[in-house]
């Protein structure tokens, strides 16, 4: 079974329009992080933001909002107002277990693909 | 600011030559990572490192070797390359900490052509 599920390949979105990328994953470790990453046309992946399993509320990097719905093991990125800078590929990306050891490793969706119109 | 480089941005070899892709990283990373990204399977781990002269295997290590002699430098090798080896690969390195510091901090990446 898929870790981490990116159902959205593609998508297309008018600027200044809101947009939520949708991520599962799957996990039955208690103590997980979640990330999402930017990659532009450069190749070079950009983090955006992070969500730990045990925080409360959803985090939140300027235009960029973690909508973390932990029953339904889901972790959509939103992204408001969107510019055409952001076009990109989105990968979410998972960790599994504390994080304290400092090697556990991630785990990365196929990504989405998310071209903004002007 | 982390920075990672990666030794080449483009690479084009013959099937069989043996090809080192080098990362080095400045911010004293105790963790280093290899992936490829190929189309449509998002990023696959290679192997990774957690300190000098360690590593482990990660999801598709066939094929591969790496070598961490110098706690900011980890290099990947292809001993014999072959045409299914042409990808993307990417570096990363991170440190110990947790939540929002434990990010991966990426190369910019090697596009690879085994011809």
């Amino acid at each position: 079974a898929q870790k981490i599920t990116q159902t959205q390949p593609g998508m297309f979105v008018q600027e200044k329009e809101a947009v939520t990328l949708d991520c599962t994953y799957d996990t039955s470790d208690p103590s997980y992080g979640l990330f999402w990453y930017k990659q532009p046309s450069s190749g070079e992946m950009i983090f955006l933001i992070y969500q730990g399993s045990y925080d409360q509320q959803n985090a939140t990097e300027g235009r960029y909002s973690l909508n973390f719905q932990k029953a339904r093991k889901s972790a959509n990125l939103v992204i408001s107002a969107s510019q055409l800078g952001d076009s990109a590929m989105y990968f979410c990306a998972m960790r599994e277990g504390p994080g304290n050891f400092g090697n556990e490793k991630l785990t990365f969706g196929t990504g989405t693909r998310l071209t903004i119109i002007p | 600011d982390v920075k990672v480089t990666q030794s080449s941005r483009y690479l084009v070899k013959r099937t069989g030559e043996k090809v080192f892709l080098e990362c080095v990283q400045d911010m004293d990373h105790e963790n280093m990572f290899w992936y490829r990204q190929d189309p449509g399977l998002g990023l696959r781990l290679i192997y990774f490192s957690y300190d000098v002269k360690m590593k482990e295997k990660g999801d598709i290590p066939e094929g591969y070797s790496v070598s961490r002699e110098k706690k900011e430098r980890f290099s990947l090798i292809l001993e014999s390359a072959s045409t299914n080896q042409t990808s993307m690969y990417l570096c990363a390195s991170r440190t110990k900490q947790r939540g929002a510091l434990e990010t991966q901090y990426f190369g910019p990446g090697t596009r690879l052509l085994v011809l």
